[in-house]
This record gives C-alpha cells, structure tokens and sequence, in this order.
C-alpha cells in the first residue's frame, strides 16, 4: 500500500506535555498538507509544504505549533505545552499539483486526547 | 471567504433506498468539488470530484453533478448499500488560491439499515 501514513494513530497525553505527530505522504507528491478535525465537524486547514518549503499556515496554528517538512519527503507537526483544547483528530494529506488540478489524498490521522 | 454548506444529518435509510445529500457553497471564483467519506475511526477518502461547472463526478455509483448556477453539488446514489454508512464531506478548493487548501462543509452522517 503506498497511500499516505501517519504515526502514531492515537496519541494520549497530559496537558503541558509536548508531542509529535509523523506524516508519510505518497512518495511521488510534491504537496503536504496538514488538517485538523474536531468532533462533528469538518477539517480545518492548517498549513502546507510545497516540497520542503512551508507556504501558508493558518490563524489556528498557534505559536505552539510547528511543522517540518525536511528535505520534502516526510513532515512532523509539533505541539508543545499542549491544551485541552488541542484535542482532535489530525489529518495529513499529499497531493501532487498538475496544472491547475490538485486532488488531496488523506492518510488515517492521529487522534490526539489531552487529558 | 469561500464556503460550504451541507444538509445536516443524520440521513437515515433503509437498503436500496435513494440517496441524496445537499451541498452548497459560497466562492467568489472557480473552485474545484470533491466529496469525501469518513468511515468511522478512520481518515477521509475521496469519493469523487468535478473541476469545472456541467461536469459530473462518479465512483461506486454516487454521482454528483457541478452546477454553477445554483452554486451546488449535491451528492446522490440510486440504491444505497448497508456499508455505505459513514459520514459524507463536502469541500471545495479555490484555484485562485496558490495553497488549493480544501475548505468543507460539516459532514452529513448517513445510516443505512438492513
């Protein structure tokens, strides 16, 4: 299967603690895009990887988030101090733009719980 | 900003029955449609997708039909199986926006029963 991964799937921690998501994305995809899903509700955009080069993050991402994408191949989406409010699933997806058609493909997500 | 609207669920249906689920969205461009499904515990997979008004996206019989002039893409299925029970994601993404980030509705919970 070479569709995107993610690790761990399931992530439980206390709060203040700091943790660290993997994304694998699909080998050939120049595109990484990080989501993240609350319950009931929709993904939320948080930011992006043009090959190893981070374009665009979103106002959700706090400062105490960050992400890597080095040498363009797989990315880490840190939380330090982590809040209740951090809790949710978060999605990765790659994607690999042609033209003006760019379709993302989602990996398992991590669900993060902070206790 | 852009945005989309889905029927809320849950939509609860027996075998064989025919499924139509709305979705609406607000775009001051061109977007691309997609459709994704959410089987329970796991990420979102595409179920299909339109990239320019009058196209007709298809895949294990749902279709859904990109229509510019009333700003929707409502997803339907002739005859809806038990294993299609999962929750449906509406999205759209802008190709005036260089990021192409996917902006989606709130999902619509679906239930067949036997």
């Amino acid at each position: 299967d070479t569709g995107v991964s993610q690790d761990p799937r399931h992530k439980i921690t206390k709060r203040g603690q700091n943790v660290t998501f993997r994304c694998d994305p699909i080998s050939e995809h120049n595109r990484l895009y990080w989501y993240r899903q609350t319950l009931g509700q929709g993904p939320e955009f948080l930011t992006y990887f043009q090959n190893e080069a981070q374009l665009e993050k979103s106002r959700l991402l706090s400062d105490r988030f960050s992400a890597e994408r080095p040498k363009g191949s797989f990315s880490t989406l840190e939380i330090q101090r982590t809040e209740q409010g951090d809790s949710a699933m978060y999605l990765c997806a790659s994607s690999l733009l042609a033209g003006s058609t760019d379709t993302q493909y989602f990996g398992p997500g991590t669900r993060l719980t902070v206790l | 900003g852009d945005s989309v609207t889905q029927m809320e669920g849950p939509v609860t249906l027996s075998e064989e029955a025919f499924l139509t689920i709305n979705c609406t969205y607000t775009a001051t461009g061109y977007p691309s449609l997609f459709w994704y499904v959410q089987y329970p515990g796991e990420g979102l997979q595409l179920l299909l997708k339109a990239t320019k008004a009058d196209d007709k996206g298809s895949n294990k019989g749902f279709e859904a039909t990109y229509r510019k002039e009333t700003t929707s893409f409502h997803l339907e299925k002739g005859s809806v199986q038990v294993s299609d029970s999962a929750v449906y994601f509406c999205a759209l993404s802008d190709r005036r926006d260089s990021s192409y980030k996917l902006i989606f509705g709130s999902g619509t919970r679906l239930l067949v029963r036997p």
